[in-house]
Parts: C-alpha cells; structure tokens; sequence
C-alpha cells in the first residue's frame, strides 16, 4: 500500500530565507506527487506536481520540488520565502492502478513565516 | 468562477442529531469526494463518486452515508454524530478520476463541525 510521510510537522523561519519541507513516498508502483497548499481558512489549491519527464518541478509562487527516484522523496522547496506564504504544506501520491488514481495524503507540514 | 461549494461553513450539533453538509461544483466534474483532516492526520478520504450514481467507501467510510443524485452535488449525510466525528471536512472535486493524474482535485473551503 502507499503511503506518504512529511518529515517535520512544523517548520518555523524567517523572512526571506530557503525553505525546504520534506516528503517522502513508499508504493511498489510508479507514482504521481503532488504538494497542496492550504491558506488560513481556506480549502487546499494545487501547488505543482509530477506526473513525467523533467524531476525538477516549478509551480506557482516560486515553489519548487524535485523527485528523486532512489530517495523516494519530492521535497519543496523555495529560495526566499515571505510572509504570505504562511500556510499548511500536504505532499500527496497516487498511481492510476489504486482506484483510478486515488491521492494519499500527507500529514501535512505547517509553515511559519516570522518577519 | 468555478468552485466548489460547501455549507454550512460552522456547525456546532450535538449526539445523534442527523445532521448534511452539502456540497455542490460548478465544473462538470465527475469524480467528488469527501476528506476530513484531523491534526496529525493529515487528509482521510471519507467517501468518493466516480459518477452519478455511482459511490464507493474510502479510508474513514464509518458513521458516514453520501449520495449522487446529479453530477454537481454530493452531500455528506451524519445519521447518528458522535463526538468522534469532530472534524474539519473537505469536499472536492476533480475532471479525473480521483485527482492523481492530470486533473487536480478542487477543494472546497471546508466545514467545521462539532459534536457535543
């Protein structure tokens, strides 16, 4: 069966330095990731994701992530980050033989972006 | 604007009252579903809809009943509440099967219940 881990269930930085949030994936199968985000009071909205091709991935707010295969993880990851980008981080996997492609998600990691 | 539509946004119930959390999309999804997060536990999938029609049990289905009746709509039916069932709950949607492929799921803004 999948299953996905984030690594660290808070993250506290600072304004406008790196931030990396950890996942990593089990399946015996090839996987889609994803990483969601979710803002204070608000649904999850797409972030980026994998499906082929390139393992580096760029989404949107200068988020990035990469798949590495051997590591079996997608890490997030983003050079700056600012205030608004405060928010809840899931990292998601699913492989189109689990019930036409069912997501399993996350813990989810809170980000806490301090001025 | 697509979205998708939950209500109400806060409910506060007690035991075995019967309560529905509706759910509608304006996309001409096929595929909705149900999640509720819990702290720690990030998304569980209640119940999700491939179709009209057509429902299937997900990871949490206990204590939970749901119905597709027509493509937009899909609420979450709590026959019996019990405290056990405090939750922030999600629907969503997607035009794929299951949001894991190319299509995204689309999230509403969820709905925060509590039993007493």
């Amino acid at each position: 069966a999948q299953s996905v881990t984030q690594l660290d269930s808070q993250v506290p930085v600072f304004e406008e330095a790196p931030v990396e949030l950890r996942c990593n994936y089990s399946s015996s199968v090839s996987v889609y990731l994803f990483w969601y985000v979710q803002y204070p009071n608000q649904g999850l909205q797409l972030l980026l994701k994998y499906l082929s091709g390139s393992t580096l991935v760029k989404g949107i707010n200068g988020f990035e992530a990469e798949f590495n295969k051997s590591q079996t993880s997608f890490h997030l990851r983003k050079p700056s980050v600012h205030i608004s980008d405060t928010a809840e981080y899931f990292c998601a996997v699913s492989d189109l033989s689990n019930q036409g492609g069912k997501l399993i998600f996350g813990q989810g990691t809170e980000l806490s972006v301090k001025p | 604007e697509a979205q998708v539509t939950q209500n109400p946004r806060y409910l506060i119930t007690v035991t075995g009252k019967k309560l529905t959390v509706t759910c509608s999309q304006n996309m001409n999804h096929e595929y909705m579903s149900w999640y509720r997060q819990d702290p720690g536990l990030g998304l569980r999938q209640i119940y999700y809809s491939m179709n009209v029609e057509v429902t299937d049990k997900g990871d949490v289905p206990e204590g939970y009943k749901v119905s597709r009746k027509e493509k937009r709509n899909f609420p979450l039916i709590l026959e019996s509440p019990s405290p056990n069932q405090t939750s922030l709950y999600f629907c969503a949607s997607s035009l794929g099967k299951g949001g894991g492929g190319y299509s995204p799921l689309h999230f509403g803004n969820g709905t925060r219940l509590t039993v007493t």
